[in-house]
């Protein structure tokens, strides 16, 4: 069972829905991330939050809005999606504190597919 | 960037076979992982491994950080071993980078 869970496991949306996708860990860890993982591809790293702030975006689209509301919680807000974002979105997290390196924990993810 | 290869890309075993998978990366890491992602998408941690040799059961993975590769033996292959095998190297700090892969079947 993973330590990391993600709602929904799979969400249909069109070009045009807002939705959000959510992710709750309760080991007490500092660091949160999505990844994005196109089928047959590795996962790609999106986001990246540290003690609840911002830390990392590798240049991702606006129409993906992430939200970071307490130390356990981590929302991807999506709006005016294409496509081309259908994938599978992964949420970890880790107990590293910028000094000292530590594993990712990822959840299951949610299968995302825009019509 | 840090470039992160793996081999071989795709892998077909008979139950009951060994197998080694490689991790090439390009350039100094502070934290490398192994994950099997099985049929169903889950990312399941095998090893973290920045150096030296882990075991876990059938499963035994080696980083040589100094020459820059990874290895992964999986023993006495199993059908539920099947899936893809991502390796995947922190260069810096919280940005987890991922290999090309190596995608296992196992056939009874």
């Amino acid at each position: 069972d993973t330590e990391v869970t993600q709602t929904p496991k799979h969400l249909v949306m069109g070009m045009t829905n807002k939705k959000s996708l959510k992710c709750e860990q309760h080991m007490g860890h500092r660091a949160m991330y999505w990844y994005k993982q196109k089928a047959k591809k590795p996962p790609e790293l999106m986001f990246v939050y540290s003690y609840e702030k911002l830390s990392i975006n590798e240049s991702v689209p606006s129409r993906f809005s992430p939200e970071c509301p307490n130390s356990s919680l981590l929302n991807l807000h999506l709006h005016a999606l294409q496509p081309e974002d259908s994938a599978l979105y992964l949420c970890a997290s880790s107990q590293g504190d910028g000094n000292s390196n530590q594993p990712q924990h990822f959840g299951d993810g949610t299968r995302l597919s825009i019509l | 960037g840090i470039q992160v290869e793996q081999s071989p890309p795709d892998l077909i075993l008979q139950e009951g076979a060994n197998s080694t998978l490689r991790c090439n990366f390009s350039d100094s890491v502070n934290n490398l992982q192994w994950f099997h992602q099985n049929p169903w998408g889950q990312l399941i941690n095998l090893f973290y491994i920045p150096s030296g040799t882990k075991q876990n059961g059938r499963l035994s993975a080696t980083t040589v950080a100094t020459e820059r590769y990874s290895l992964l033996y999986i023993s006495s292959s199993q059908t539920t071993d099947s899936g893809v095998y991502f390796c995947a190297v922190e260069p810096g700090t919280d940005k987890l980078i991922f290999g090309t892969g190596t995608r296992l079947q196992v056939f009874p």
